[in-house]
């Protein structure tokens, strides 16, 4: 079952870049990886969305190795509006239609 | 606009009486998708819906229902809710093409749904 892997929390003050680490080892050929925001009492929004290599938008980027088996979203010079839960996905395909499984998240905590 | 619209946003009823929250979405899009996020346990699949008269279920979908009568439509029943179902609950829809999730494609999601059950 494909699963993912973050830190649970990570402090950062404002103006730096972050970098969160997620972990997939079981992801799939034809999965994507997908990166989604959350603030308190507010649905999940779309940040990024990369197969390999580096896609970068405006928001931030998104480092994906060649083996894919890990994915590192880079957020530039954050500043207090940053604090969120991230949250890395990849599609599910082992019981032959995809579905979304969220893991429980990175919380970002930006520090002025 | 492009939204996913869910009703009420919050909610405080009683153990063992029936409730339906409603999900809505204007994108014409195939697959819809509830979730319920609770403290320390992230973001959980409840059901979700492949196209219309197409549901399964997720990873949690004891005490709960849904249907897909509508494309645009999803609503989530809660049977004979319990305290254990007390969460904040959040409906998605995204496209698919072919009766399978485009897993390439950017999720919407609503605003939420708080539900206290005492």
């Amino acid at each position: 079952l494909a699963k993912t892997t973050q830190p649970i929390s990570m402090d950062s003050y404002e103006g730096q870049e972050v970098n969160i680490t997620c972990s997939h080892n079981n992801i799939a050929t034809n999965d994507y990886i997908t990166w989604y925001q959350q603030f308190p009492s507010q649905g999940p929004r779309f940040i990024i969305q990369g197969y390999k290599t580096k896609v970068t938008n405006e928001v931030a980027s998104l480092f994906i190795p060649a083996d894919r088996k890990s994915s590192t979203l880079s957020l530039p010079r954050v500043s207090l509006s940053d604090t969120a839960v991230y949250y890395c996905l990849v599609g599910d395909n082992t019981s032959g239609t995809y579905k979304y499984i969220f893991g429980t998240g990175t919380r970002l905590k930006v520090l002025a | 606009e492009a939204q996913v619209t869910q009703n009420p946003r919050y909610l405080i009823t009683v153990t063992g009486k029936k409730l339906t929250v409603t999900c809505s979405q204007n994108m014409n899009h195939e697959y819809m998708s509830w979730y319920r996020q609770d403290p320390g346990l992230g973001l959980r699949q409840i059901y979700y819906s492949m196209n219309v008269e197409v549901t399964d279920k997720g990873d949690v979908p004891e005490g709960y229902k849904v249907s897909r009568k509508e494309k645009r439509n999803f609503p989530l029943i809660l049977e004979s809710p319990s305290p254990n179902q007390t969460s904040l609950y959040f409906c998605a829809s995204s496209p698919s093409k072919q009766g399978r999730l485009e897993v390439n494609t950017e999720a919407f999601f609503g605003q939420g749904t708080r539900l206290t059950v005492v």
